[in-house]
C-alpha cells in the first residue's frame, strides 16, 4: 500500500549539530510539506514543495532547508540545531491537482539538548 | 497575514452529547476548509473537508458547515463517544495553491 513515512521516528540531539529528518512518501503526490507541532501553536508550517526542484518557505523557516531531488523524498535539514526547534515534525504530502487534504507521517520526536 | 482562529481550545462533553468547534479565517480567497483529527502520539488525519461551494456537507456523526460572508465555518459532531476524544484542527486554503494554514487546535474530552 502506498504510505509516508518519517525518520527516525526519534531524534535527541546537541546544540550546535546538524540534523537531517527524512520524509518519503510513495503516492507519487507532488506536493510534500513540513510541520512542527508544539503545544498551544497547533501545526506550523515550515517549508514546502510544489514539485522536483520547487522549495518554498513557510511561516518558520528559520534555521531549516529542505531540497527536493525527486517526487518521493523531502528531506528537512536543521543547520545548527538550538533548544527552540525541540518539537514534533510531521511531513505530509497531497496530489498536486487542486486543494484536497493532506496526508500526514507518523511524525518525529526531535529533542535538542 | 493568513490567519484561522479555533474556538474554544478546550471542549468537554458528556458522551452522547454534542460538540461544536468554531473557526474563522482571515483572507476571503479561501475555498477549501479541511478538518483534521489527531489522537494522543497519532498523526493528524484528514476526517471531513468542506468547499466554498458548498454551505454544509455531512458524515454519519460529523457534519461542518460554511458561513463564506462571515468567514465562519464549524465542526459538529453528534451523539459524540469516547474514541471521540482527540484534538481537532480546522484549516483553510486557497484555489491555485496547496499551502494550509491550521488552526490552534481544540482538544475535545468526551467523559463516559
Amino acid at each position: 500500500d502506498a504510505e509516508i513515512t518519517q525518520s527516525p521516528r526519534h531524534k535527541i540531539t546537541e546544540t550546535g549539530r546538524q540534523v537531517t529528518l527524512a520524509c518519503h512518501q510513495t503516492w507519487n503526490h507532488n506536493n510534500m510539506f513540513w510541520y512542527r507541532q508544539d503545544l498551544g501553536h497547533g501545526l506550523r508550517l515550515i517549508h514546502y514543495s510544489y514539485g522536483v526542484h520547487d522549495t518554498n518557505k513557510g511561516e518558520v523557516s528559520d534555521g531549516y532547508s529542505v531540497s527536493r531531488s525527486n517526487t518521493e523524498d523531502l528531506p528537512l535539514t536543521l543547520e545548527s540545531a538550538a533548544s527552540s526547534q525541540t518539537s514534533v515534525y510531521f511531513c505530509a504530502s497531497s496530489p498536486g491537482t487542486s486543494s484536497t487534504g493532506q496526508f500526514f507521517g507518523p511524525g518525529t520526536r526531535l529533542t535538542v539538548l | 497575514g493568513e490567519n484561522v482562529e479555533q474556538h474554544p481550545s478546550t471542549l468537554s462533553v458528556q458522551e452522547g452529547d454534542s460538540a461544536v468547534i468554531k473557526c474563522t479565517y482571515s483572507d476571503s480567497a479561501s475555498n477549501y476548509f479541511p478538518w483534521y483529527k489527531q489522537e494522543l502520539g497519532k498523526r493528524p488525519q484528514l476526517i471531513i473537508d468542506i468547499r466554498s461551494n458548498v454551505g454544509e456537507k455531512k458524515d454519519q456523526r460529523i457534519a461542518v458547515t460554511l458561513n463564506k460572508t462571515a468567514k465562519h465555518f464549524s465542526l459538529h459532531i453528534t451523539e459524540t463517544q469516547p474514541e471521540d476524544s482527540a484534538v481537532y484542527f480546522c484549516a483553510a486554503s486557497k484555489p491555485g495553491g496547496f499551502k494550509t494554514i491550521f488552526g490552534a487546535g481544540t482538544r475535545l474530552f468526551v467523559k463516559a
